[in-house]
């Protein structure tokens, strides 16, 4: 398991229609992260899971946005009927559990690019 | 209120020579987190260096260190010795360990090394 995998590296796609993005996290991390990054921008917190569970969600995360985590292990980002103003760059992130430190083994995948036209 | 600030849009640095990215944040937890990430135009976000709110002493890794100043509320990136490998963009971010898991990034600073 060399890191973090995000499926596809890039998506484009018309406005309107639904995209999903797959993360696969470094196996003994349990925790997930999701990240949107617009262009000229630092990343932006979208949604984190602890397991399978979703724990926090920005309000960046509208209702077209939808994450999952079903077993654990994998994600999945959808965005449904897309908007121009969705293009970005999806980063995914997994860590160990905290141990009260801010440093906890954080590792980010390299993102899907995803351009609505 | 931005938490973190990046007012270096963009730099120049000719190769070989040091430069210094700055960084400044806010926060009213005492227990944080401060970080580097570089970004080159292939997307990946690269860890490069972390300080601890509760560390005595600057960071440093390789050719990178950082110059924290806690009163000033202050952690700029030192990249000694330039490459041009080093171009790319570079994040300043904070993670509060009493405000959830995530990072709040900074806006960026675009570095390019001259030959």
């Amino acid at each position: 398991d060399t890191g973090v995998s995000q499926d596809p590296r890039h998506k484009i796609t018309k406005r309107g229609q639904n995209v999903t993005f797959r993360c696969d996290p470094i196996s003994e991390h349990n925790r997930l992260y999701w990240y949107r990054q617009t262009l000229g921008q630092g990343p932006e917190f979208l949604t984190y899971f602890q397991n399978e569970a979703q724990l926090e969600k920005s309000r960046l995360l509208s209702d077209r946005f939808s994450a999952e985590r079903p077993k654990g292990s994998f994600s999945t980002l959808e965005i449904q009927r897309t908007e121009q103003g969705d293009s970005a760059m999806y980063l995914c992130a997994s860590s160990l559990p905290s141990r009260g430190e801010a440093n906890y083994g954080y590792t980010f995948g390299s993102g899907t690019r995803l351009t609505v036209v | 209120a931005q938490k973190i600030t990046q007012t270096q849009p963009g730099m120049f640095v000719q190769e070989k020579e040091a430069v210094t990215l700055d960084c400044t944040y806010d926060t009213s937890d005492p227990s944080y987190g401060l970080f580097w990430y570089k970004q080159p135009s292939s997307g990946e976000m690269i860890f490069l260096i972390y300080q601890g709110s509760y560390d005595q002493q600057n960071a440093t890794e390789g050719r990178y260190s950082l110059n924290f100043q806690k009163a000033r509320k202050s952690a700029n990136l030192v990249i000694s010795a330039s490459q041009l490998g080093d171009s790319a963009m570079y994040f300043c971010a904070m993670r509060e360990i009493g405000n959830g898991q995530n990072f709040v990034f900074g806006p960026g600073t675009r570095l390019s090394v001259l030959p």
